[in-house]
């Protein structure tokens, strides 16, 4: 079954605790991205990666690192997580330019930092 | 000025009803528009995009396009009440970002 996956699915943390938030894609897609969704901000892009070693930042990159050392896996870092790093995550993919592609979703990863 | 604005609603329209639901973008160089669907507690989904002037038909959905005043539409046709939900107005710019509106809450009562 075509997929991103996402791990954990929720997460409690304390302040300063690294976390690492994984996403894996099995279809093969170059384009991949990280957005956090708070209520009455909406989705905003973290990072995005084009392809393979290729990543650059979006609207909100303060706090996050990302990597892409291999084709299905883009996973997000949280070096040093602050409470007003809590919020929902979401991982997605698309074949190429996204432009005129679908982006498809991971299931989300619900973050609290107390 | 928010890049991409829609009404938070919640929109409430009966079942067998039309849905209109709106979308205004700020850059004049977007390209592609997209409508996504996210339930509550879920992933967002793809309904339809456009990124012809026009209307774009599938199934009970259309998208209309007015690249000349800068918004975005969706039409739901026979709302049914499995169709309440968010949607999501996404907007790909320059460097082929996609940015999203905050998103409308549909109800659709039976």
């Amino acid at each position: 079954e075509a997929q991103v996956t996402q791990n954990p699915r929720y997460l409690i943390t304390v302040t300063g605790k690294k976390l690492t938030v994984t996403c894996s894609q099995n279809m093969n897609h170059e384009y991949m991205s990280w957005y956090r969704q708070d209520p009455g901000l909406g989705l905003r892009q973290i990072y995005y990666s084009m392809n393979v070693e290729v990543t650059d930042k979006g609207d909100v990159p303060e706090g996050y690192k990302v990597s892409r050392k291999e084709k299905r896996n883009f996973p997000l870092i949280l070096e040093s997580p602050s409470p007003n790093q809590t919020s929902l995550y979401f991982c997605a993919s698309s074949s190429r330019d996204p432009t005129y592609n679908e982006q498809f979703f991971g299931p989300g990863t619900r973050l609290t930092v107390l | 000025q928010k890049e991409v604005e829609q009404n938070s609603g919640p929109l409430s329209v009966p079942e067998g009803a039309i849905a209109s639901l709106n979308c205004t973008y700020s850059d004049r160089g977007s390209q592609s528009f997209f409508w996504y669907r996210q339930y509550s507690g879920k992933s967002p989904e793809l309904i339809m995009f456009i990124y012809s002037n026009g209307d774009k038909e599938d199934g009970r959905f259309t998208a209309q396009l007015n690249k000349a005043s800068q918004y975005v539409s969706l039409l739901i046709r026979d709302s049914q009440p499995s169709d309440s939900a968010t949607y999501l107005c996404a907007v790909i710019g320059g460097f082929q970002k996609l940015v999203f509106g905050t998103g409308t809450r549909l109800l659709v009562s039976p």
